[in-house]
């Protein structure tokens, strides 16, 4: 079976502009989290859909969005992109509550 | 929020038991311990997780005493591909925050 899958893999953009990353879980997994990771640190949690609803939200701004297809793959788009966004991007898909999260490889954004 | 407190690093050698614990202080009670292991620039992966008291796969164990403040993970044997950074990972129900702490950079010298 395919794990988590992320797209791009690499993504360079200018100050003020948007971006969308995607994510498709793994086959049956219907929960995608989404967490920054700068470099040096740990991941910081921004979002987490299950059931295409919202179900918990990191202390990140507006500019940060997402959303869960019926497919359960996802969408993160973060708006006015700040130098501060440059970061690993990664997504993680479990089959359910409590169940164990399963990372994809991330999307290294940088922004300039 | 559960937040946890790891070593920053730690240094091993070949072959020995690795012990790395995690302080988790204000854990839920409905709240799991999850582990992980990551090389540069790649995702975590999934060691190992757990409620209370041992758990053993066939990578790791997790010890977790009777308060659950605290999780040790234990890496037998280990080998110079074990270097990486080892998050604990509290795990709440859903609608919460998923707190990584800043992880314990284990170096693994021949």
């Amino acid at each position: 079976d395919a794990g988590v899958t992320q797209s791009p893999t690499h993504l360079i953009k200018t100050r003020g502009q948007h971006v969308t990353l995607r994510c498709s879980p793994i086959s049956g997994h219907k929960s995608v989290s989404w967490y920054q990771q700068v470099l040096g640190q740990g991941p910081q949690f921004i979002f987490q859909y299950y059931e295409k609803e919202e179900r918990g939200r990191g202390n990140f701004p507006d500019r940060f969005s997402a959303r869960q297809f019926p497919n359960y793959s996802s969408e993160l788009n973060v708006n006015a992109l700040l130098l501060g966004d440059s970061a690993l991007y990664l997504c993680a898909s479990s089959s359910g509550a409590q169940e164990t999260q399963y990372f994809g490889p991330g999307t290294r954004l940088l922004v300039l | 929020l559960a937040k946890t407190t790891q070593p920053i690093s730690m240094d091993s050698y070949e072959g020995q038991e690795v012990n790395i614990t995690c302080s988790h202080n204000n854990i839920a009670t409905n709240d799991y311990i999850t582990w992980y292991q990551q090389f540069p620039s790649q995702g975590p992966r999934f060691i190992i997780q757990g409620y209370k008291t041992k758990v053993t796969n066939e990578v790791a164990s997790l010890f977790i005493p009777a308060d659950r403040k605290s999780s040790t993970l234990s890496l037998p044997r280990v080998s110079l591909s074990d270097t990486a950074v080892y998050y604990c990972l509290v795990d709440p129900l859903y609608g919460q925050n998923f707190v990584f702490g800043p992880g314990t950079r284990l170096s693994v010298l021949p």
